[in-house]
């Protein structure tokens, strides 16, 4: 089955403390990015990937790093967690990011506090 | 900076109503505009994706256009059921195929 695979599904956690929030796609698709989603702000894009080996930032990068070693994975990483970082964040991908369906993860519900 | 705007932020009908959700934008310059469904504490489910040099496209009750030198967007649902409540949302991919959502227009449709 096609699909977006992020994990964990919820985190709680506490300020500073590292984490990694992975993202895995099985179809061969260039591009992936990251979003957070906030009540009255809609999703945002955080970064994004149109291969491997190359990220750039979306909107919303501060505080957030990203890394595409492999074409199937694109992980998003919390240096030092903040509570302003407490949001609903999602992961999708597409063949490519210029005419292309568009794949969504199931989300991640993060609470930093 | 692209800004993406989706008018009504909020709808209730009664069921079997056509209705209209609209969606603007301020760069004519995209790729692509996309809608999607996302029901609550789901993922988002793509409905219809539009190139930039299509003017429409349809599945099934679900037909969307394209007017990209106004920079306006219509997704119309056809004999509205209750399994559409949702909130739907637009996206347009623009320059450096960076990705612009609104806010949503959240969906009631009323037995």
């Amino acid at each position: 089955e096609a699909q977006v695979t992020q994990n964990p599904r919820y985190l709680i956690t506490v300020t500073g403390k590292k984490l990694t929030v992975t993202c895995s796609q099985n179809m061969n698709h260039e591009y992936m990015s990251w979003y957070r989603q906030d009540p009255g702000l809609g999703l945002r894009q955080i970064y994004y990937s149109m291969n491997v080996e190359v990220t750039d930032k979306g909107d919303v990068p501060e505080g957030y790093k990203v890394s595409r070693k492999e074409k199937r994975n694109f992980p998003l990483i919390l240096e030092s967690p903040s509570p302003n970082q407490t949001s609903l964040y999602f992961c999708a991908s597409s063949l490519s990011g210029r005419s292309t369906e568009a794949f969504f993860g199931q989300g991640t519900r993060l609470t930093v506090v | 900076k692209q800004e993406v705007t989706q008018i009504p932020a909020a709808l209730s009908v009664p069921e079997g109503e056509n209705l209209v959700l609209n969606c603007s934008f301020t760069d004519s310059a995209i790729y692509n505009l996309q809608w999607f469904r996302q029901d609550p504490g789901k993922g988002l489910t793509s409905l219809l994706l539009i190139q930039s040099s299509q003017r429409e496209q349809t599945s099934g009750r679900l037909n969307a256009s394209l007017d990209k030198s106004s920079g306006r967007s219509t997704l119309y649902i056809a004999a509205s059921q209750p399994g559409d409540s949702a909130t739907y949302l637009c996206a347009v991919s623009g320059g450096y195929q960076k990705v612009t959502f609104g806010i949503g227009t959240k969906l009631q449709v009323i037995p």
